[in-house]
């Protein structure tokens, strides 16, 4: 059963940093393109950004360029995004999603980000 | 960037009604369209890819159409399960979501 858990999120001050973890089990990790979607509370779905099977290919959404860094450990199934200088608008939960082909097919439960002073 | 459209932003409808969703890219991204549904404090869930194939699982009465900047989400016939807000992603350039489309039961 394919599954993805995200954690390490929580509440953090304007300015600073927080980093995402993604685990992924039930498939072969290394072989799929991995994203992270995030939404901030009662609002849409934002693509934040998208990292290739090897790490070869990396794109952020404009909104986040610059401050957050998409990184994955195929050794041991995992995603991450380092997330600095975090702004109130980055308020949202994250989600993790492995993209198949041309859509996301499995996505974790999510993890909220509260930046707040 | 690429801008998505979607409409309407919210839809009332009753049970076994044929529902209709829109969205429009603001430059052609060919085919280069996914369909999602979200229910509320869930995740999403892939419905369609490339504008018109059924992710495997989904039932039948969903479809999708459309290429070039106009697309289509179709419910040929709405089920109480299917209350949800549905988004509509382009993936031709990078990635983006349409506002999303709620939909509800009247």
């Amino acid at each position: 059963e394919v599954q993805l858990v995200e954690s390490g999120g929580g509440l953090v001050k304007p300015g600073g940093s927080l980093r995402l973890s993604c685990a992924a089990s039930g498939f072969t990790f290394s072989s799929y393109s991995m994203n992270w979607v995030r939404q901030a509370p009662g609002k849409g779905l934002e693509w934040v950004s998208s990292i290739s099977s090897s790490s070869s290919y990396i794109y952020y959404a404009d909104s986040v360029k610059g401050r957050f860094t998409i990184s994955r450990d195929n050794a041991k199934n995992s995603l991450y995004l380092q997330m600095n200088s975090l702004r109130a608008e980055d308020t949202a939960v994250y989600y993790c999603a492995r993209q198949d082909g041309s859509g996301s097919d499995y996505w974790g439960q999510g993890t909220l980000v509260t930046v707040s002073s | 960037d690429i801008q998505m459209t979607q409409s309407p932003s919210s839809l009332s409808a009753s049970v076994g009604d044929r529902v209709t969703i829109t969205c429009q890219a603001s430059q052609d991204i060919s085919n280069y369209l996914n369909w999602y549904q979200q229910k509320p404090g869930k995740a999403p869930k892939l419905l369609i890819y490339d504008a018109s194939n059924l992710e495997t699982g989904v039932p039948s009465r969903f479809s999708g159409s459309g290429s070039g900047t106009d697309f289509t989400f179709t419910i040929s016939s709405l089920q109480p399960e299917d209350i949800a807000t549905y988004y509509c992603q382009q993936y031709d350039n990078l990635r983006t979501f349409g506002q999303g489309t709620k939909l509800e039961i009247k």
